[in-house]
């Protein structure tokens, strides 16, 4: 079965810093996706980064990248110069085909 | 451009009444149809899925049921509601075959007293 783990269920970083959240998913699929939602207060969910399994590079957006580790099945995502407007509850997922299989969730909190 | 619209947004119901919330998609023809529930302090669980008219696909036994009865509109009912219906109901859709980045609705929170 396909599974996705966040193991963080709350972090804190303070603005300007960096902050790297945890993810680890299981899955005999060879080729797949994995993306990053953000969730902020108002609950509307919002990509913030996809990775291509077959693409060795990792995903960049602005200020968000992720380490991907496909051998190990892991997949975190970094947040540069982190800002207020970054907290929310951030998801992993994981797209085998036809459907995207959520983590738990991390919340992530920003302090000035 | 594409639009999600979910509705009701807000919902509260007595346990034992029926259930149902929409979700219908502009801008686009033969999406995939995904509804998702999300408990409180808890993650997104993937209850149905639909990849066209009359086909749905269910992920957990439980007390609802989806429909499909036309191209870009999903439907979540109950006969019946339990307490644990309690929730978050996400409704999004992704552009079919192949295609993989799910666009969400706004949701609608249901509180079953």
């Amino acid at each position: 079965a396909q599974t996705v783990t966040q193991s963080q269920p709350e972090m804190s970083v303070q603005e300007a810093e960096t902050v790297t959240l945890s993810c680890t998913y299981d899955t005999s699929e060879s080729d797949y996706y994995l993306f990053w939602y953000k969730q902020p207060p108002s609950r509307q969910m919002i990509l913030v980064i996809r990775q291509e399994a077959y693409k060795q590079q990792n995903a960049t957006e602005n200020r968000f990248s992720v380490n991907f580790q496909k051998a190990a099945k892991s997949f975190s995502l970094k947040i540069s110069d982190s800002q207020l407007g970054d907290a929310a509850m951030y998801f992993c997922a994981h797209y085998p085909p036809d459907k995207l299989i959520f983590g738990t969730g991390t919340r992530l909190q920003v302090f000035p | 451009s594409q639009t999600i619209h979910q509705w009701p947004a807000t919902l509260v119901q007595p346990v034992g009444s029926p259930l149902s919330l929409e979700c219908t998609v502009e801008g686009t023809s033969n999406p995939n149809l995904y509804w998702y529930r999300q408990a409180a302090g808890r993650g997104l669980q993937l209850l149905f899925y639909s990849v066209g008219i009359g086909q749905i696909s269910s992920e957990v036994p439980q007390n609802l049921s989806a429909s499909r009865p036309q191209d870009r509109q999903f439907i979540l009912s109950s006969k019946k509601l339990l307490l644990s219906d309690s929730g978050f109901y996400l409704c999004a859709w992704s552009s079919g075959a192949g295609a993989n980045v799910l666009t969400f609705g706004a949701g609608s929170r249901l509180t079953v007293l």
